[in-house]
């Protein structure tokens, strides 16, 4: 089993729908998780942390489930400019500054 | 304020040739690191340096050294290329903040062809 594992994708989406990456991590001791986006080419950019009691900046919500090693991202009224491929990241603890990256996500907005 | 920079942005090699990739960061940050990355593979640690003057492996770091100059620059040298090294390289810089949450800085990348 990989360490982190996320939606196989693409999805398509509509201008306007609500869309959800999931994300699960197997080291249960892992305290840190992220979001990233990469665009075609380019390289990732941190979206959002994702804090233990779930956070949201805008139209983006990033939830964590501890107990059952799950990390989500909700995408609301989404827009052209958010497609992308989403990275779901995890931090190995007792490793120094060790990341595991998910394999990503990719999202088409269509008009 | 540059960020992380990388050269050379692109580089074909042939089997057997050795090449340094180069990465610098302007942020002050301690950590910075060395991923490739492969279609369907997401982006794999090769080395990371937690501060200057110590490196450590990562998940794949077969063909692969380092070398942390300074706190600014971070190399990474493939001695011997092989085909299964074409990849695209992204260097990072990382920071704290609070005791627990580190976020990443991504340099631009370097696509590498090994033929």
């Amino acid at each position: 089993r990989k360490e982190v594992e996320q939606d196989p994708g693409p999805f398509n989406v509509p201008e306007g729908a609500t869309v959800a990456f999931n994300c699960t991590y197997s080291n249960s001791a892992s305290q840190s998780f992220f979001w990233y986006r990469q665009d075609c080419r380019k390289e990732p950019k941190l979206l959002m942390s994702v804090y233990s009691s779930g956070n949201e900046d805008g139209r983006f919500t990033a939830q964590l489930n501890r107990a059952s090693q799950y990390i989500s991202l909700l995408i609301r009224d989404s827009k052209l400019s958010d497609s992308a491929t989403y990275l779901c990241v995890v931090k190995r603890e007792n490793y120094g500054q060790n990341f595991v990256f998910g394999p990503g996500t990719r999202l088409s907005v269509l008009p | 304020n540059a960020g992380v920079t990388q050269t050379p942005k692109f580089q074909v090699l042939k089997t057997g040739q050795s090449m340094t990739l180069q990465c610098a960061q302007d942020m002050n940050h301690n950590s910075m690191y060395w991923y490739r990355q492969d279609p369907g593979m997401g982006l794999r640690l090769i080395y990371y340096s937690a501060s200057e003057g110590t490196t450590d492996k990562g998940e794949v770091p077969n063909g692969y050294n380092v070398s942390r100059l300074n706190k600014r620059e971070f190399s990474l040298r493939l001695e011997s290329a092989a085909p299964s090294q074409t990849s695209v390289y992204f260097c990072a810089s990382s920071v704290e903040r609070g005791l627990i949450l580190y976020e990443q800085y991504f340099g631009p990348g370097t696509r590498l062809t090994v033929t």
